[in-house]
């Protein structure tokens, strides 16, 4: 089984500026996918991001970016420009075949 | 444009009361999975189903029973519903093993009394 972890419960950011969230993660598998999902207060989980293990080059998606560290097993998500849309619970996931394994979340909170 | 859809969103159950969730998507997906969601916890998988016709337990699968009734349905079933069983639940498909994104439903609030 993996585990992820997500130490922060609650994190705050200005309206554009920067926030990074934590993820670190547990696993005996050599092939897996990381990932990062966004709830909204509407309940619906999005993705927001995701990394394949086996690529060394960081994933990007517009204003949100990781910091994937396979060694140490941290995968972390860089928002740039903080917008008052990206307020939401953010949670950390990996996945191997049909298993995929979340963190508790992170309530992240955008102040204008 | 449905997605996945789940029925109903909210429900309210007295203990030893039996219901059943519905998911439906129209994405074609091969892969379907039941999560449940509380506080503090995260989303835990209950049940999932990788193709029609199979299914298999996940981390918390006891108390609940799944039908995969052909490649657009999955429900999940409660026979005797206990407070324990109070959450949020989301429907979720994948196209194939290790594609890498789920689809997500908007969720099921279930109240056990």
């Amino acid at each position: 089984a993996q585990t992820v972890t997500q130490s922060q419960p609650e994190m705050s950011v200005q309206e554009a500026e920067t926030v990074t969230l934590s993820c670190t993660y547990d696993t005996s598998e050599s092939d897996y996918y990381l990932f990062w999902y966004k709830q909204p207060p509407s309940r619906q989980m999005i993705l927001v991001i995701r990394q394949e293990a086996y690529k060394q080059q960081n994933a990007t998606e517009n204003r949100f970016s990781v910091n994937f560290q396979k060694a140490a097993k941290s995968f972390s998500l860089k928002i740039s420009d903080s917008q008052l849309g990206d307020a939401a619970m953010y949670f950390c996931a990996s996945s191997t075949g049909n298993q995929f394994y979340f963190g508790t979340g992170t309530s992240l909170t955008v102040i204008p | 444009n449905a997605g996945v859809t789940q029925t109903p969103k909210f429900q309210v159950l007295k203990t030893g009361q039996s219901m059943t969730l519905q998911c439906a998507q129209d994405m074609n997906h091969n892969s379907m999975y039941w999560y449940r969601q509380d506080p503090g916890m995260g989303l835990r998988l209950i049940y999932y189903s990788a193709s029609e016709g199979t299914t298999d337990k996940g981390e918390v699968p006891n108390g609940y029973n799944v039908s995969r009734l052909n490649k657009r349905e999955f429900s999940l079933r409660l026979e005797s519903a206990a407070p324990s069983q109070t959450s949020v639940y989301f429907c979720a498909t994948e196209d194939g093993p290790n594609t890498g994104e789920l689809f997500f439903g908007e969720g099921s609030r279930l109240t056990v009394l």
